[in-house]
């Protein structure tokens, strides 16, 4: 079974804090995706990336960015949190073209105080 | 662009009731695919089925069946004699052309003893 985890299932910040969200998958996907997830409003794709050291720009990238050094590791970075971003973060895999179906970890809830 | 609508906000049933799922999409491609994923309470996204715009064979797995229609761009998800344990958030998904999954809204089903 395909299994990707993250590194923290709750997560508390205070504003202007340099936040880290770990992403790993077990199953050598090319493909990984940070969204985050708002009540109303859906799974918003934030970035995502096909490759190592590749990352492509999503929905809402703003106040974010990203690192994939490693295939299976995937991180997203909030430069310097705010309230706004207060909000459930999923990462999802998928295995070589975009059109497979995408394996989602149990997520982060961040709360940024 | 993708663009997936899914009507119901929210459904609530009695156990052992057959319940619909509505899903209808938008696209301008000739190839895409179609996805249904469950979010149960504990927050992580499950993958259901996929679907590929050239299959318009309907698909049944157990209680869960799922009605393609392109004529109508239609994707409908039907549970037969509903259980407790299907209460989740339903989510309809598509992709096109672009690496983007597009997700619906959800539909929040609780199925009630």
């Amino acid at each position: 079974d395909v299994k990707v985890t993250q590194s923290s299932r709750y997560l508390v910040k205070r504003t202007g804090e340099k936040v880290f969200l770990e992403c790993v998958q077990d199953m050598d996907h090319e493909n990984m995706f940070w969204y985050r997830q708002d009540p109303g409003l859906g799974l918003r794709l934030i970035y995502f990336s096909y490759d190592v050291k590749m990352k492509e720009k999503g929905d809402i990238p703003e106040g974010y960015s990203v690192s994939r050094e490693k295939k299976e590791r995937f991180s997203l970075i909030l430069e310097s949190a705010s309230t706004n971003q207060t909000s459930m973060y999923l990462c999802a895999s998928s295995g070589q073209t975009f059109y497979n179906e995408q394996f989602f970890g149990p997520g982060t809830r961040l709360t940024v105080l | 662009a993708q663009k997936v609508t899914q009507a119901q906000t929210e459904i609530s049933v009695v156990e052992k009731e057959d319940v619909t799922l509505d899903c209808v999409y938008e696209t301008r491609d000739t190839t895409y695919y179609l996805f249904w994923y469950k979010q149960p309470p504990s927050g992580e996204l499950v993958f259901l089925i996929r679907r590929n715009s050239f299959d318009e064979q309907n698909e049944i797995s157990g209680r869960y069946s799922w009605n393609f229609q392109k004529s109508t761009s239609s994707f409908n998800f039907t549970i037969t004699a509903s259980q407790v344990v299907d209460s989740a958030v339903y989510f309809c998904a598509s992709i096109g052309g672009s690496e983007k999954l597009v997700f619906g809204k959800g539909t929040k089903l609780t199925v009630n003893p």
